[in-house]
């Protein structure tokens, strides 16, 4: 299995330019999360999915908008991009969040500048 | 949602045991304590899990009170190798993170 990957690993944005991070994973999971990571700072929680069509905000979805056509993919899209978007996104994905004895599976990341 | 509360940083000696404290005084009956870490440059990675009970697995143990209002991970020896931000997450309808513990591991 190769987990949780995500594309690109590094982005570099002009202010107001859209872009998809691409998130995939092969590991049948349900649920899929996307976090952005600040300097120094924790995760926060952006957008989640629990199944195929299903969506829902985070702490943070503000900017952001996601879909989830197949159980394997969970783009997440920035509308216009700011430089407070400037940060590390991550991608996770669980047999399912509603047992919570499942843990999460997290992607490498991806390191967006946007200037 | 319930919340965690971790020290900042912690300093350890390498092959010492580590033991990383989390108060979580909200903590509904049915809430899962979750410790992931991360290593530097890298995604989260799970570290263990529970309920009730105290459990151990490869990487630790995890030591829950009574009360079930605070945890305490535990790393039997310290390696320079675990050196991260460990996390302490309470799981309720999403997983979400704190600021962490920062692991100073000294050779």
């Amino acid at each position: 299995n190769a987990g949780v990957t995500q594309t690109p690993k590094f982005q570099v944005l002009k202010t107001g330019q859209s872009m998809t991070l691409q998130c995939a994973q092969d590991m049948n999971h349900e649920y899929m999360s996307w976090y952005r990571q600040d300097p120094g700072m924790g995760l926060r929680l952006i957008h989640y999915s629990v199944g195929a069509g299903i969506t829902d905000q985070g702490e943070v979805p503000n900017g952001y908008n996601v879909s989830r056509s197949t159980t394997e993919d969970f783009p997440l899209r920035l509308l216009s991009a700011a430089p407070s978007q400037t940060s590390v996104y991550f991608c996770a994905s669980s047999y399912s969040l509603w047992d919570e004895t499942y843990e999460q599976y997290f992607g490498p990341g991806t390191r967006l500048t946007v200037t | 949602d319930a919340k965690t509360t971790q020290p900042n940083s912690m300093e350890s000696n390498e092959e010492e045991p580590v033991h990383l404290p989390c108060n979580h005084s909200t903590i509904s009956g049915t809430d899962y304590i979750h410790w992931y870490r991360q290593l530097p440059s890298q995604g989260p990675e799970y570290v263990i899990h529970g309920l009730t009970s105290n459990v151990n697995n490869r990487m630790a143990s995890l030591a829950i009170a009574e009360d079930r209002k605070s945890s305490t991970l535990i790393l039997h020896r310290a390696t320079l190798r675990d050196a991260a931000v460990y996390y302490c997450i309470l799981i309720a309808n999403d997983m979400r993170f704190g600021a962490g513990t920062r692991l100073t591991v000294k050779p």
